[in-house]
Formats: C-alpha cells, sequence, structure tokens
C-alpha cells in the first residue's frame, strides 16, 4: 500500500497569509494525487485533482502542485471560510490512500 | 448535477450486519465507477472499496479492514449502489460516503454506530 505523510499535522495562521501544506507518497503515484477540504461538521469537498487541477467552483487562491512523491497545497492568501482539515488522497493504486490530515486553524 | 445520498445507517451491535444504500442522480450511473469512503467522527478518511461499471467487468476491490466482511454492489436499473456489511466491529464506525471514480461531489454520508 502507499502511505501518504501529511506535513504539518495541524497550523494556525491568519487571515491573508499564504499556507503551504505539503503531502508526500511511499512511493509514486504519478500525477493521481487529490487534495480535499473538510469544514467542521460537514462532508469533505474535493479541491483539486491530478496534483493541480482546480475543481469547478474552488477559488484560484487554492493551487496544487507536484509529481511522483512529493505534493504541495498552497493557499495563496487565507481567508476565514479556509479555516478547514485538508486531506491529500492517492488514487494511483488500491487501495487509494488519504494522508492523515491537516488542521488550519485561526492564529 | 451530480447527486449522491447514502441512507441505511444506524446503531448494531459487534457481529450484526447493515447494508447501507447510495441513490445517485445527474449522471449516467450504470457507465460509473463507484466508491465507498468511510470516516470516523474526529478521525481521517478511509478508503473502503471500489466497484467497476458493468461494462468494465463490475468488479469489487476492498481494503484489507473490510476485505471478506464488506460486499459493494449495484443495481443500475435502480441508479443505486450498495455497501453490504457483515460481521461488523466497533472499528467499523463512522460515516459512511459513496462517490463517483471522480470523488466528488460528496454526499451528506450516512453514520454506522456499532456498539454493545
Amino acid at each position: 500500500d502507499i502511505q501518504m505523510t501529511q506535513s504539518p499535522s495541524s497550523l494556525s495562521a491568519s487571515v491573508g497569509d499564504r499556507v503551504t501544506i505539503t503531502c508526500r507518497a511511499s512511493q509514486t503515484t504519478t500525477n493521481n494525487l487529490n487534495w480535499y477540504q473538510q469544514e467542521a461538521g460537514k462532508a469533505p469537498k474535493l479541491l483539486i485533482y491530478g496534483t493541480s487541477t482546480l475543481q469547478r467552483g474552488v477559488p484560484s487562491r487554492f493551487s496544487g502542485s507536484g509529481s511522483g512523491t512529493d505534493f504541495t497545497l498552497t493557499i495563496s492568501s487565507l481567508q476565514p471560510e479556509d479555516f478547514a482539515t485538508y486531506y491529500c488522497q492517492q488514487t494511483y493504486s488500491i487501495p487509494y490512500t488519504f494522508g492523515q490530515g491537516t488542521k488550519v486553524d485561526i492564529k | 448535477e451530480v447527486k449522491l445520498v447514502e441512507s441505511g445507517g444506524g446503531l448494531v451491535k459487534p457481529g450484526e450486519s447493515l447494508r447501507l444504500s447510495c441513490a445517485a442522480s445527474g449522471f449516467t450511473f450504470s457507465n460509473a465507477w463507484m466508491n465507498w469512503v468511510r470516516q470516523v467522527p474526529g478521525k481521517g478518511l478511509e478508503w473502503v472499496g471500489r466497484i467497476k461499471s458493468k461494462s468494465d467487468g463490475g468488479t469489487a476491490d476492498y481494503a484489507a479492514p473490510v476485505k471478506g466482511r464488506f460486499i459493494i454492489s449495484r443495481d443500475d436499473s435502480r441508479n443505486t449502489l450498495y455497501l453490504q456489511m457483515y460481521s461488523l466491529k466497533n472499528e467499523d464506525t463512522g460515516f459512511y460516503y459513496c462517490m463517483t471514480a471522480r470523488f466528488a461531489p460528496w454526499g451528506q454520508g450516512t453514520l454506522v454506530t456499532v456498539s454493545s
């Protein structure tokens, strides 16, 4: 199984900050990497698929990059509605494993 | 608009069975590969399994913790996905979500609680 490791596990940031979350796979996932956002008490929402393609309706302040085993989710200017938990997931091989999550809260 | 509505969750005792349903609309269900994902409240996400479309063989794959206990099936005439769960364990407790191969959108999930 491909293990997905996110860092950090949590971070505190202010509105307007640039935030970067990393996700490392134990073996290559090519570019089959998704990012999700989960607000408290809600179901997750797909933000980015295929490493860097924004899901329809997702603000352009979100971006994804990387390849192989190392991936990054960047929020260019953190907004109040972005305080949430973020997960990466590889869809390269079964089982489709998730990272453990990164909680972004208010500094 | 793609819509997925999960149902069938509830409180069961360890060792019991439960069947979850996922009603799909807004897309050609029969052509879709479908997934189940679960989440223990307050914890992370875990992929449960996937079923291919019948035209691609209709076979299912499962995560190791549920293999041999869970069965994913589909009724394309009813646009419905199922997750039959047997020999439930405490650690199967959580919200269960169904979704397409695109992993979007997510429904509201259905809560399964396994407790004596």
